[in-house]
């Protein structure tokens, strides 16, 4: 099946800096979901994106399907912003939605 | 609108005990899922439904039963459950077509 990989594993912060997480994918996918999990465990949708950037506010999201990775860009991070990453893809062909072992950020005051 | 609705929050069980992790939602999706996420772990997809009376096997299948009976309900069963089957599990849903997939709570299971 289908593997997605995303790195660095761990990314500790200060507040207030920038980083990029990354997801590779080793088959062509129908589209690629950005999730954050708070500590408290709720999985909560960022962005929705197959292809393309998109931008919400402080976070913005790259997809190069041809390319077969997805970046998760966080400017100006914040406490808040800690928690897990995950990348989500759907496979082309089929109905799954597989998870990557994610990005567990902490930032710093 | 109470989105995806998960019942259970906590429970323990004794090993070989059976159990059903309840999961409703309320947007008419058609798409609906359960994965399980244990310790520095992503979420793994045990099982999926595309719609009423359809159902699929994900990731880790082995030692879970689900159906579909209506649209709006997705029940997880553990028919005699192990120490390994401690974990926490989400249930998820989306409409079909590329949408954005919704979680629930999550319930935290303990196999003693």
């Amino acid at each position: 099946g289908i593997q997605v990989e995303q790195s660095p594993p761990d990314l500790i912060l200060q507040e207030g800096a920038n980083s990029t997480l990354r997801c590779n994918f080793s088959d062509s996918v129908n589209n690629l979901q950005w999730f954050h999990q708070n500590p408290w465990g709720q999985l909560i949708n960022l962005f929705y994106i197959p292809s393309g950037t998109k931008q919400n506010g402080r976070l913005s999201a790259t997809t190069v399907a041809t390319e077969r990775y997805s970046l998760l860009y966080i400017s100006s991070s914040q406490t808040t912003d800690s928690g897990v990453y995950f990348c989500a893809v759907e496979p082309g062909g089929g109905f799954k939605t597989i998870f990557g072992a994610g990005t567990r950020l902490f930032v710093k005051a | 609108n109470a989105g995806v609705t998960q019942t259970p929050k906590f429970q323990v069980l004794k090993t070989g005990q059976s159990m059903t992790l309840q999961c409703a939602q309320d947007m008419n999706h058609e798409y609906m899922s359960w994965y399980r996420q244990d310790p520095g772990m992503g979420l793994r997809l045990i099982h999926y439904s595309v719609g009423a009376g359809i159902t699929d096997q994900g990731e880790v299948p082995n030692g879970y039963n689900v159906s579909r009976s209506t649209t709006e309900d997705f029940p997880l069963r553990l028919l005699s459950a192990a120490p390994s089957q401690t974990s926490v599990y989400f249930c998820a849903s989306s409409g079909t077509g590329g949408n954005v997939l919704t979680f629930g709570a999550g319930s935290r299971l303990t196999v003693l």
